[in-house]
């Protein structure tokens, strides 16, 4: 079936510093992949998606840049900040239709002063 | 945040009771989706509307049934909830086939089976 893995599960790193998350995905045909933020106790919430006519997207520190070939896609976060500690979340939609998501387990991103 | 309101926010209740979790939305998006969250998981889809009375499982649907009567309402019911049951679950809309395909959460429900 569909599937998406997310790497790496826990991610720590200094203020400033960058981080980088890595997801693969299964199915060949998925043509759109988004990236959720979720800060503890509140809801998932959509901080920057590609889609597969691009290879790469920017929005201030965060970039995600795609390789179709490889089936990964990759979220990077530039001058990491506290307000950046969360878990972060990738997806890649089905190709089954109905905009279903499919999404990785997820990355705990701490960020230490 | 998008018009989507889940109630109750938080629920006790013991083996084999039924339950029924409510997503409401105010815009009139076509898509509803139902996931749970559990650690190390992820978010895994349940069922899913694409539109009034049109509904369907997704991957972990055993011992969950949906209903929608209206666009804006998407009821979530566990016969005769168990202790795996216990979770955080999210409601999702999204608006469009063939995109935008974003999809937007609400603020979820904690449910905790004794």
């Amino acid at each position: 079936g569909e599937n998406v893995e997310q790497h790496p599960s826990t991610l720590s790193v200094q203020e400033g510093d960058s981080a980088v998350i890595k997801c693969t995905y299964s199915d060949s045909a998925s043509n759109y992949f988004p990236w959720y933020k979720q800060e503890l106790g509140k809801r998932p919430q959509l901080i920057i998606d590609i889609r597969s006519n691009v290879g790469e997207k920017k929005d201030q520190r965060i970039a995600v840049t795609l390789n179709k070939t490889a089936k990964h896609f990759s979220l990077h976060i530039t001058e990491t900040q506290p307000e950046d500690s969360a878990v972060y979340f990738c997806a890649a939609i089905s190709s089954g239709g109905y905009n279903k998501l499919i999404f990785g387990a997820g990355t705990r991103l701490a960020v230490h002063p | 945040d998008a018009g989507i309101t889940q109630s109750p926010r938080h629920k006790v209740t013991e083996t084999g009771t039924p339950v029924t979790l409510r997503c409401h939305q105010t815009e009139n998006h076509r898509y509803m989706y139902w996931y749970r969250q559990d650690p190390g998981h992820g978010l895994r889809l349940i069922h899913y509307s694409y539109g009034v009375k049109d509904t369907d499982k997704g991957e972990v649907s055993d011992g969950y049934s949906v209903s929608r009567s209206k666009t804006e309402d998407f009821l979530l019911t566990l016969e005769s909830a168990t202790s795996s049951q216990t979770s955080v679950y999210f409601c999702a809309i999204s608006a469009l086939a063939g995109g935008p395909y974003e999809q937007f959460f609400g603020p979820g429900t904690r449910l905790t089976v004794l």
